[in-house]
């Protein structure tokens, strides 16, 4: 069974700019949940979509958007970027919500310069 | 809020050594997971290792088990015959049992350095 693919792997962005980013859950996996990992704030929790609802959403601006379609496949936005929204940005996938364990994907490097 | 401590930022073991990386988390919930993640330079996550709270029984996966300590609240990792393959970012991770808020509260992490 094919694991969790995020894409792109690697972008370059101007400050100001949006970007999106793509992120297929394991076949059957219908909860995502994105996270943002950085050198100073480690990893932190976006929020999580399960059939096509947010569920959850940590503390972050609203320039943070996403969304979740009904082949569980989910994309997040970031508007107006920020040189400190440079960091990895992980997607983990579940089979529900609860108890089941995230595989995670491989990541997307972002940088705003 | 839940909060995850690892308090060792780096630990460095010779090959075929074992290794324990320490955690401790807080939380009020009785019922919970945490589990244990690692990343090595490639920056996949992987899961290495996942206990229940309400198991007494530690989890074991191979050369990989965990020290579950739940009153102590304290949730270490023993690598046995560590390999050139196990350096890699460690971290712990805590997830609450069911209900809203399902996210995954990590730790700072543990680089881990295996010398030949």
């Amino acid at each position: 069974k094919a694991g969790v693919t995020q894409t792109p792997r690697y972008l370059i962005k101007t400050r100001g700019q949006q970007v999106t980013l793509s992120c297929s859950p394991i076949s059957g996996h219908r909860s995502v949940s994105w996270y943002q990992q950085t050198p100073g704030q480690g990893l932190q929790f976006l929020f999580e979509y399960f059939s096509e609802t947010q569920r959850n959403k940590g503390n972050f601006p609203g320039r943070f958007s996403g969304r979740q379609f009904s082949n569980s496949r989910s994309e997040m936005n970031v508007s107006t970027l920020e040189l400190g929204d440079s960091a990895l940005y992980l997607c983990a996938s579940s089979l529900t919500r609860g108890a089941d364990t995230q595989y995670f994907g491989p990541g997307t490097r972002l940088t705003v310069l | 809020a839940q909060t995850v401590t690892q308090s060792q930022p780096e630990m460095s073991v010779q090959e075929a050594e074992t290794v324990t990386l320490s955690c401790t988390y807080d939380t009020s919930e009785s019922d919970y997971y945490l589990f244990w993640y690692k990343q090595p330079p490639s920056r996949q996550m992987i899961l290495v290792i996942r206990q229940e709270a309400y198991k007494q029984q530690n989890a074991t996966e191979n050369r990989f088990s965990v020290n579950f300590q739940k009153a102590a609240k304290s949730f270490s990792l023993k690598i046995s015959d560590s390999q050139l393959g196990d350096a890699a970012m460690y971290f712990c991770a805590y997830r609450r049992f069911t209900g809203a808020n399902s996210k995954l509260t990590f730790g700072k992490g543990i680089t881990l350095s295996v010398r030949p």
